[in-house]
């Protein structure tokens, strides 16, 4: 099955700094890729995604790349705030009888020191 | 737009007890609800994927019998935790998504088994 690797597991920059969050997958029919933040005991929300029909999407401070040959993507976040402090997951997706079933990556704790 | 309310927010119950925990799209008709489970500084690990009218997929490795999955309409869908143990205590999500769009999360429920 799906199997989806993060990295690295935690990350601390200083506030205005960029900050890089890695992952790969290892099945190449995946073709959707959402990345979620989730603060202290709260649901993990979506903060962007990309469909493997693009190679890029940018929203604002936040951006995502997918290399579909080399399987990775990744979530760039530009100058960083502290709010932006929090635990951010990537996530693949596999086609399912008709609806997308999601693999989490194991997260990465991003801390925005002011 | 794309609310998922969870409830309850938190159970405290005595061994051997069962818990139900419900999932509710607001705003739209799910087509599919996932129910995940998340220990804590962990990944979210789904466990099943239910669709409205038909029973629900289980992950390799979840117990059928220990966590009954009812999606008895396009907005609700229910897990039960049978006969829950110190070892189901847990941070337990569901998300809903209609159609292929994105999935969209509850707010989790906290259960603690003593």
């Amino acid at each position: 099955g799906e199997n989806v690797e993060q990295h690295p597991s935690t990350l601390s920059v200083q506030e205005g700094d960029s900050a890089v969050i890695k992952c790969t997958y290892s099945d190449s029919a995946s073709n959707y890729f959402p990345w979620y933040k989730q603060e202290l005991g709260k649901r993990p929300q979506l903060i962007i995604d990309i469909r493997s029909n693009v190679g890029e999407k940018k929203d604002q401070r936040i951006a995502v790349t997918l290399n579909k040959t080399a399987k990775h993507f990744s979530l760039h976040i530009t100058e960083t705030q502290p709010e932006d402090s929090a635990v951010y997951f990537c996530a693949a997706s596999i086609s399912q009888g008709g609806s997308e079933k999601l693999v989490f990556g194991k997260g990465m704790k991003l801390t925005v020191n002011p | 737009g794309a609310v998922v309310s969870q409830h309850p927010s938190w159970v405290i119950c005595k061994s051997g007890t069962s818990v139900k925990i419900e999932c509710r799209s607001l705003d739209f008709q799910a087509t599919t609800m996932f129910w995940y489970r998340q220990f804590p500084k962990q990944s979210l690990m789904l466990m099943a994927t239910s669709n409205e009218g038909s029973k629900a997929t289980y992950e390799q490795g979840v117990e059928k019998d220990k966590f009954l999955i009812n999606h008895a309409s396009l907005t609700l869908s229910t897990l039960t935790v049978t006969s829950a143990h110190p070892e189901d205590s847990s941070f337990y999500i569901c998300s809903a998504m209609k159609g292929l769009q994105p999935q969209h999360f509850g707010d989790g429920t906290r259960l603690s088994i003593l």
